[in-house]
C-alpha cells in the first residue's frame, strides 16, 4: 500500500522556469513531511521540510506547500537551473512510521 | 569527514544465501537506519538503531535483521535470500532518532539475488 505517491515519474523544465514537483499521501496521521534530492551513485540527500501546522515553507529557491485537506504537497523550484536535475523524494513521517514517494526525476533544461 | 559509508558496493547472491550489508555512520551520529530501495520505488524504511537496539521497524519479515556496534557501526543481514530482495540498500544516520531532516544518506550497497 503506497502511502505517499509521486504520480509523475519524470519532469522537463527550461533552465529559468519554474519546477514544480507534486506528491500526495493518504494518511491523516502524518505530520512532517519533507523532499529529498538524490544525485546518480549517491544517496538521498535532504532539501526542504514543513511541519502539518504549516502551508508553506520557503528557503532559497525553494518553497515546499503543503494543502492537508486535500493531502497533497508540492515543491517549486524558482528559478530552475540545470544543478537541479536530480530524482525528487518526497516523504512523510508520522506516529513513528516513514515513508517516501517513488520519486520525479527532474530535467532541467540549459 | 567521510560521512557515512557502505560496504560493499556491490553483491551478487543466490535465492536461498544469507548476506551481511555494513554501514560506517557519519562522525558524531548514533542512530543508524536501513532503507530498501528497489527499482523504480522510492526508499522503504527497514529499521533503525540507536543505543545498540532495535528502535523502530518497518514492515519487512524477520528474515531482516540488524545489529548496531558500540562505535555506531551496524550491520544489515538478511536471511534465505529471495529474488525480491534484489534492491539498493541505503543506510542512514542522524544525531538522534526520528530526526529525518538531519539524516545523511550512504551511498548504497546494490544487491542482486540469481
Amino acid at each position: 500500500d503506497q502511502q505517499v505517491k509521486q504520480n509523475s515519474p519524470s519532469l522537463s523544465v527550461q533552465e529559468g522556469r519554474i519546477s514544480i514537483l507534486n506528491c500526495d499521501y493518504t494518511n491523516s496521521m502524518f505530520d512532517y513531511f519533507l523532499w529529498y534530492k538524490k544525485y546518480p551513485a549517491e544517496g538521498p540527500t535532504f532539501l526542504i521540510s514543513i511541519s502539518s501546522i504549516k502551508d508553506k515553507n520557503e528557503d532559497g529557491r525553494f518553497t515546499v506547500f503543503l494543502n492537508k485537506s486535500a493531502k497533497h504537497l508540492s515543491l517549486h523550484i524558482v528559478p530552475s537551473q540545470p544543478g537541479d536535475s536530480a530524482v525528487y523524494f518526497c516523504a512523510a513521517s508520522g506516529r513513528n512510521q516513514f515513508y517516501f514517494g517513488t520519486g520525479t526525476s527532474l530535467t532541467v533544461i540549459p | 569527514d567521510a560521512g557515512v559509508t557502505q560496504s560493499p558496493t556491490h553483491l551478487i547472491k543466490t535465492r536461498g544465501q544469507q548476506v551481511t550489508l555494513r554501514c560506517s555512520p557519519k562522525s558524531g551520529h548514533d542512530t543508524v537506519s536501513w532503507y530498501q530501495q528497489a527499482l523504480g520505488q522510492g526508499p522503504q524504511f527497514i529499521f533503525q538503531y540507536y543505543e545498540e537496539e532495535e528502535r523502530q521497524r518497518g514492515n519487512f519479515p524477520d528474515r531482516f535483521s540488524g545489529h548496531q556496534f558500540p562505535n555506531y557501526s551496524s550491520e544489515l543481514n538478511v536471511n534465505a535470500l529471495l529474488l525480491g530482495d534484489s534492491a539498493l540498500y541505503l543506510c542512514a544516520s542522524s544525531l538522534v532518532p526520528g530526526a529525518q531532516e538531519t539524516q545523511y544518506f550512504g551511498p548504497g550497497t546494490r544487491l542482486l539475488v540469481l
